[in-house]
């Protein structure tokens, strides 16, 4: 049963590239998140969709940051241009939403970005 | 907001040792719990979860007891092991109240010696 699958797993990039975040959720899970971790800041959620809408993305930190959820099964996190301040691991999750009061998140292996 | 505030790590104990980390939370209404675990190269995954008061969550030998008295939800392990050595969150989430998003403090580095 594969889980959250995410590509690629790392990425150098010089500063000023465009880079592309991908993410394969579960399959038949409705919401779809983008969290980024640093060690300044910790785990930040950048956006969220529910049904490949975007839901709440008040956590993008500025317009050089862009998703995208074209279908049900894939999802995009775009930097452009690229800054060495975001350099990071960028972690996408998926859950189903439930009847109860609470949806548990399952967590892709993450990309660890790395901008020169 | 919501907020969650855990213990300032890292935390050092040797096998067998006695564990808690301590996580307080502050939210509207009746929001549910988790401790996420994350293993050193890996994404986060659940490692327990409790959805109202007085409820207890457990896994893997981990504890935690929802307080609403308290707003706490301390993790707890009897008898660590070497491979507990994982960043442990605490985070809740105010489905309730219509939003999906889960709130995670900054986490807590457990290192297990042998």
């Amino acid at each position: 049963d594969a889980g959250v699958i995410q590509s690629p797993r790392h990425e150098v990039t010089e500063m000023g590239q465009e880079v592309t975040l991908r993410c394969k959720p579960i399959s038949g899970h409705d919401y779809l998140f983008w969290y980024r971790q640093t060690m300044m800041r910790g785990l930040e959620l950048l956006i969220y969709f529910n049904n490949n809408v975007p839901i709440d993305d008040s956590g993008m930190p500025e317009d050089r940051f862009s998703a995208k959820m074209p279908n049900a099964s894939f999802s995009t996190l775009k930097i452009q241009p690229s800054e060495p301040r975001d350099s990071a691991v960028y972690f996408c999750a998926s859950s189903l939403a439930g009847t109860g009061n609470s949806d548990t998140q399952y967590f892709g292996p993450g990309t660890r970005l790395t901008v020169l | 907001g919501d907020s969650v505030t855990q213990m300032e790590g890292p935390v050092t104990l040797s096998e067998e040792a006695f564990l808690t980390i301590n996580c307080t939370y502050t939210a509207t209404g009746y929001p549910s719990l988790f401790w996420y675990v994350q293993y050193p190269g890996e994404g986060l995954q659940l490692l327990l979860k409790a959805t109202k008061a007085d409820d207890k969550g457990s896994n893997k030998g981990f504890e935690a007891t929802y307080r609403k008295e308290t707003t706490s939800f301390h993790l707890e392990k009897g008898s660590v092991q070497v491979s507990d050595s994982a960043v442990y969150f605490c985070a809740l989430q105010n489905r309730p109240g219509g939003n999906e998003k889960l709130t995670f403090g900054t986490g807590t580095r457990l290192t297990i010696i042998p």
